[in-house]
């Protein structure tokens, strides 16, 4: 099976602050990697699917890079409705894995 | 628009079994693959099972293995989970998602039916 290392596993940020998080694949996923964001009782929400394509209606503060093993989420301007979760995803091969999730917080 | 909707979901006691559905409209089921992924209190994402959009190919996680039955009905646009032999660490919020991009990559989930297992 795929691990998916996600790191920080929370963060404190600012509004308007730049943030960035890291997900770690223990083998090469050349660029099948996707972002969720997920707010507190809600089912999760597409944002980057294929490393860095942004999903339609997200917006484009979101944006996503890397390949093979090592990936980043970075949201280039924090908002307050940005206060949340966020899991990465393989979908390189079954079992689909996730990341053990960043929760940003307010500072 | 699209929406997948979740139901079956209950307090069941260790070793029973529940169905789950997943209904879904606003799209055309039997052109999507689907899954189901689950979530326990607190925690996070487990992807569970998959389902071919024909299912002529289906594939589960080991920890439901051997326990867990996935079926769909284009005709009838619904989505199911059998779960039988149901353990205590089955207990989760239960999400059926469309696939999309490959079938792997989920655009729409439901809004998740909670599952308990408990004596």
């Amino acid at each position: 099976d795929i691990q998916m290392t996600q790191s920080p596993s929370s963060l404190s940020a600012s509004v308007g602050d730049r943030v960035t998080i890291t997900c770690r694949a223990s083998q090469s996923i050349i660029r099948y990697l996707n972002w969720y964001q997920q707010k507190p009782g809600k089912a999760p929400n597409l944002l980057i699917y294929a490393a860095s394509s942004l999903q339609s209606g997200v917006p484009s503060r979101f944006s996503g890079s890397g390949s093979g093993t090592d990936f980043t989420l970075t949201i280039s301007s924090l908002q307050p409705e940005d206060f949340t979760t966020y899991f990465c995803q393989q979908s390189y091969s079954t079992p689909l894995t996730f990341g053990g999730g960043t929760k940003v917080e307010i500072k | 628009q699209v929406q997948l909707v979740e139901s079956g979901g209950g307090l069941v006691k260790p070793g029973g079994s529940l169905r789950l559905s997943c209904a879904a409209s606003g799209f055309t089921l039997r052109d999507y693959d689907m899954s189901w992924i689950r979530q326990a209190p607190g925690r996070g994402l487990e992807w569970v099972s998959y389902i071919s959009s024909s299912s002529s190919y289906t594939n589960y996680a080991d920890s439901v293995k051997g326990r867990y039955t996935i079926s769909r009905d284009n005709a009838e646009n619904s989505l199911y989970l059998q779960m039988n032999s149901l353990r205590d660490e089955d207990t989760a919020v239960y999400y059926c998602a469309r696939g999309v991009y490959g079938g792997k990559t989920h655009d729409y989930w439901g809004q998740g039916t909670l599952v308990t297992v408990s004596s």
